[in-house]
């Protein structure tokens, strides 16, 4: 089955910093990554998603880059801000069973 | 509105009770997911149906039974409830598509303690 690694597990930026958050996959069939954010005590919320026909995708504050051969995906996060604080998830699916990241807990300092 | 809904939003029980999460969507979405997320907050996947058939089945105690009376509920029932069961549950549901796999949408999570 899919295993998902997830690196680093804990990152503290300072305010306006970025931050970058990696992930690798060894299913060469899995073809659709999301990424969530996670609050303390709420529910993952999609964040931003990557299909493998893609190589980059943007939304304004946030980026995500695939590399279908080296089975690398990363998220990109600039000019970081407290409320970006939370644990973030990558994730890989082949058809619709997702496979999660162990998680980053990103802390953004003032 | 809330969108996948779950109750109830926190279960406190004994070990070896049986007891029921359930959860709604009004999404119109067509599959529905269980994932459980451990005290490492790990999520992993539990069960999915599509359109009430269940296509995924992970590597679950059978004391977790799913049902799904229809496409927008999916329930979870838990008979002999144990210490390792406790964790946050949520539920989630997304839309079959034609280009392929379409984002999944969360409940606000059950969260089961055991005495």
């Amino acid at each position: 089955g899919e295993n998902v690694e997830q690196h680093p597990s804990t990152l503290s930026v300072q305010e306006g910093d970025s931050a970058v958050i990696k992930c690798t996959y060894s299913d060469s069939a899995s073809n659709y990554f999301p990424w969530y954010k996670q609050e303390l005590g709420k529910r993952p919320q999609l964040i931003i998603d990557i299909r493998s026909n893609v190589g980059e995708k943007k939304d304004q504050r946030i980026a995500v880059t695939l590399n279908k051969t080296a089975k690398h995906f990363s998220l990109h996060i600039t000019e970081t801000q407290p409320e970006d604080s939370a644990v973030y998830f990558c994730a890989a699916s082949r058809g619709n069973k997702l496979t999660f990241g162990t998680g980053t807990q990103l802390k953004v300092e003032l | 509105d809330t969108a996948v809904s779950q109750t109830p939003k926190y279960l406190v029980t004994q070990m070896g009770n049986d007891k029921s999460i359930k959860c709604e969507q009004n999404l119109g979405h067509d599959t529905m997911y269980w994932y459980k997320q451990d005290s490492k907050k790990f999520l992993k996947i539990m069960f999915s149906y599509n359109n009430k058939e269940l296509i995924i089945n992970e590597t679950v105690p059978n004391r977790f039974s799913p049902k799904s009376p229809d496409k927008a509920h999916l329930n979870l029932h838990i008979n002999s409830l144990e210490l390792g069961d406790s964790a946050v549950y949520f539920c989630a549901s997304s839309q079959t598509g034609t280009g392929g796999n379409q984002p999944q949408h969360f409940g606000d999570g059950t969260r089961l303690s055991i005495l």
